[in-house]
């Protein structure tokens, strides 16, 4: 059973457009909510993470939006760019349990064309 | 880039082989999580180590072993291969203290391929 459920599979984005990926999950218990970026060959990459006290935290072109009553929470790539093109992973743990396990989306594949 | 290395990096085994793969944590880290990432999925939990011993484990046989040694570096190993174990296998390093866990940050992966 998906813990993290991640829309859309695939996303194609003009330059300096906005792009939107959006994430569900169930499980209240959820206490920590990270983005991951992650280039053909490589590791993921932490790009920004939330927890759930804040409806919104802003680092430079990326924003997570944290809706905790709908269970959903969504990654918003300001000014998009041909660099930004790259697979994106919502994930989510309890932080604050014995094991920090991260349960990650199926993933978005992102282009961005110029 | 992160502190964490992997090697190696890439890996051709036949079914029914044995494999070891190799994690060093970023320095200050002192908790090691393995994920399994198939083609075009996201990563799925294979298990975490702090302070030497297994603390968890995801829905992956007991084939799958590790081992976690007093510099925090990590081994992954899998018995008795099988094709689906084919996968980028990724090692994760954060620091644990009391019950609270920090960011886990990733190292580039071994690319396993099974034959």
């Amino acid at each position: 059973q998906q813990q993290v459920k991640q829309s859309p599979q695939s996303l194609i984005v003009q330059k300096g457009g906005i792009s939107i990926i959006n994430c569900a999950y169930e499980n209240t218990a959820f206490d920590y909510f990270p983005w991951y970026q992650q280039f053909p060959g490589k590791g993921p990459a932490l790009l920004i993470a939330i927890r759930p006290d804040v409806s919104e935290k802003k680092e430079g072109r990326f924003t997570i939006s944290f809706n905790k009553s709908a269970k959903q929470f969504s990654l918003h790539i300001m000014d998009s760019q041909p660099g930004d093109s790259a697979t994106y992973f919502c994930a989510a743990s309890i932080g604050g349990s014995t094991l920090g396990r991260l349960y990650f989306g199926r993933g978005t594949q992102l282009t961005v064309w110029p | 880039e992160t502190g964490v290395t992997q090697s190696p990096t890439h890996l051709i085994k036949t079914r029914g082989q044995q494999v070891t793969l190799r994690c060093s944590s970023q320095s200050g880290h002192n908790t090691v999580s393995w994920y399994q990432q198939a083609l075009g999925q996201g990563p799925q939990f294979i298990f975490q180590y702090y302070r030497e011993e297994e603390n968890g484990r995801g829905n992956f046989p007991p084939r799958f072993s590790g081992l976690q040694f007093p510099n925090y570096s990590s081994e992954l190993n899998v018995n008795a291969l099988e094709l689906d174990d084919s996968a980028l296998y990724l090692c994760a390093s954060s620091f644990k203290r009391g019950g609270s866990y920090n960011e886990q940050f990733f190292g580039p992966g071994t690319r396993l391929t099974v034959l």
